[in-house]
C-alpha cells in the first residue's frame, strides 16, 4: 500500500461544477502540500497545511490530522484548472517528503 | 523576485554518458530540492541541500549525486546514464525554515 493515495485518479466535470480531491496518507507528518502541475511540466504550489483550512480564490484545502486525510475542492470550475493535482506529504521533522500519485482533471467547457 | 529558473530545458544524451543539470533558486531561498518525474513512478525525492550541504536524500543509486554553491545555486549530475533515467527532473527552492517549495520548469532529459 502507498504512503500516500489520492482519488480519483482522473476526473472529468463540466464548467462551473464543484470538484473534490481526496488525499490519504499513512504516516506521521509535518505538513501536507497541494500542487498543481499543467502539461508541459511546470509545478505551482497552491497551499500547504499543517491544521484546518486555507481558501485562495476559488480553491479551499481541508486537512484532518487525525483521520490523516486532506481534500482540495475547487469551486465553479473552469477549463483553464484542467491539469494534474498532487499532494505531498512531509514526513515529521520535514526530512522526507512522499508524492500521491496526482490526480488528472479536465474541465469540460 | 524572478522564480526559480532550470537549465537547460531540454537535454538528449546517450547511454553512458553523464549529464550536469542547474538550478538557479529564487533569491534569499537557501534550501534547494531535487525531484524526478516518470509516467511509471511519479514524482520522486532526489536529494535536498541546505547551505551547501546535502541535508536529506532519497533512495537513488550512488550514480545520481548534487551540489550547492555558495550563492545557493545547485547542480544535479548522473554518471554512467541509463535509459531509465530519461524523466523530468524538477527542482525546488524554499526558505529553509518553511518548507513551503517553489518549483522550477524543469529539465526534460532524454537518454538514448
Amino acid at each position: 500500500k502507498n504512503e500516500v493515495e489520492q482519488s480519483p485518479q482522473n476526473l472529468t466535470a463540466q464548467e462551473g461544477e464543484f470538484i473534490t480531491i481526496n488525499c490519504s496518507y499513512s504516516v506521521g507528518i509535518s505538513a501536507l502540500h497541494w500542487l498543481q502541475q499543467h502539461p508541459g511540466g511546470g509545478i505551482v504550489s497552491l497551499f500547504m497545511l499543517s491544521s484546518g483550512k486555507k481558501k485562495h480564490g476559488r480553491l479551499i484545502a481541508t486537512i484532518n490530522i487525525q483521520e490523516k486525510h486532506s481534500s482540495l475542492h475547487i469551486t465553479a470550475s473552469h477549463p483553464r484548472d484542467s491539469a494534474v493535482y498532487i499532494c505531498a506529504v512531509y514526513k515529521t521533522s520535514y526530512d522526507k517528503v512522499i508524492f500521491g500519485p496526482g490526480t488528472s482533471l479536465s474541465v469540460i467547457p | 523576485k524572478a522564480g526559480v529558473t532550470q537549465t537547460p530545458r531540454y537535454l538528449i544524451k546517450t547511454r553512458g554518458q553523464q549529464v550536469t543539470l542547474s538550478c538557479s533558486p529564487i533569491s534569499g531561498h537557501r534550501s534547494v530540492s531535487w525531484y524526478q518525474q516518470t509516467p511509471g513512478q511519479g514524482l520522486q525525492f532526489l536529494f535536498e541541500y541546505f547551505s551547501e550541504t546535502q541535508r536529506n536524500k532519497g533512495n537513488f543509486p550512488g550514480r545520481f549525486s548534487g551540489r550547492q554553491f555558495s550563492n545557493s545555486r545547485s547542480e544535479m549530475n548522473v554518471s554512467t546514464l541509463e535509459l531509465g533515467d530519461s524523466a523530468l527532473y524538477l527542482c525546488a527552492s524554499s526558505l529553509g525554515a518553511a518548507p513551503e517549495q517553489f518549483f522550477g520548469p524543469g529539465t526534460r532529459l532524454t537518454v538514448l
